[in-house]
């Protein structure tokens, strides 16, 4: 049975910094990870997708990698900025589990001006 | 549609009412899932369809809680009866297939059993 665990739960940085946000899951037979972010009170928001045979996946200032053989995901936000204060979550989605998406827990990410 | 559409943005019924929560998803998109998130938690699965069929039935809490498709578009969450412990924002979410393609959330319709 696939779960998703990301850690920390909460990190609170100071604008500019760089970060990473950690995701593992426990089985390696997925079709992709992906990550998104929800601001309070709003739906989900789709940042990257990591097909299993990628490594990793970029849009500006976000970096994903994917360590299949490891079980791990990180999301690198580079030069953080306030408006990036939200709860980003990953999802692995298994191959045997037709189309259910397993998410972690997420972690909820405060960026201070 | 451009993104996932859901409606109503927010419900609040009596304990014993029944309620239907609508989702649009994105044209083209043959599948289509519904997640539930309760306060402060995580996301729970709750049925997904692979056109306007539902292989995987089994994240529904109990048998209050239904859910169809039709013409491989809208699709219908009801819950029936409500109670308290259903107040959670319900969540509709679509992809090309059920493959590995992106996932694409809605904004969420907001139930609150008073």
């Amino acid at each position: 049975k696939q779960e998703v665990t990301q850690i920390p739960a909460a990190l609170s940085v100071p604008e500019g910094e760089n970060l990473v946000l950690n995701c593992s899951f426990t089985d390696s037979a997925i079709y992709n990870l992906q990550w998104f972010r929800q601001d309070p009170g709003k739906g989900l928001t789709s940042l990257l997708l990591i097909q299993s045979s990628q490594r990793e996946q970029t849009s500006g200032r976000l970096n994903a990698s994917l360590d299949k053989s490891s079980g791990r995901s990180t999301l690198y936000i580079a030069a953080s900025q306030p408006g990036d204060s939200a709860t980003y979550l990953c999802a692995a989605h298994p191959y045997n589990q037709g189309g259910k998406l397993i998410f972690g827990q997420g972690t909820e990410l405060s960026v201070k001006p | 549609g451009a993104g996932v559409s859901q409606s109503p943005s927010n419900k609040v019924t009596e304990k014993g009412k029944d309620v239907e929560l609508r989702c649009d998803p994105i044209s083209g998109h043959t599948a289509l899932y519904w997640y539930r998130q309760r306060l402060g938690q995580g996301l729970e699965f709750l049925i997904y369809f692979q056109g306007n069929s539902a292989p995987d039935k089994s994240g529904l809490p109990s048998d209050r809680f239904s859910a169809e498709r039709t013409g491989e578009s809208v699709s219908t969450l009801t819950i029936q009866r409500t109670q308290q412990e259903d107040s959670a924002v319900y969540l509709c979410a679509s992809s090309l297939d059920i493959t590995g393609n992106t996932i694409y959330f809605g904004e969420g319709s907001w139930l609150t059993v008073v």
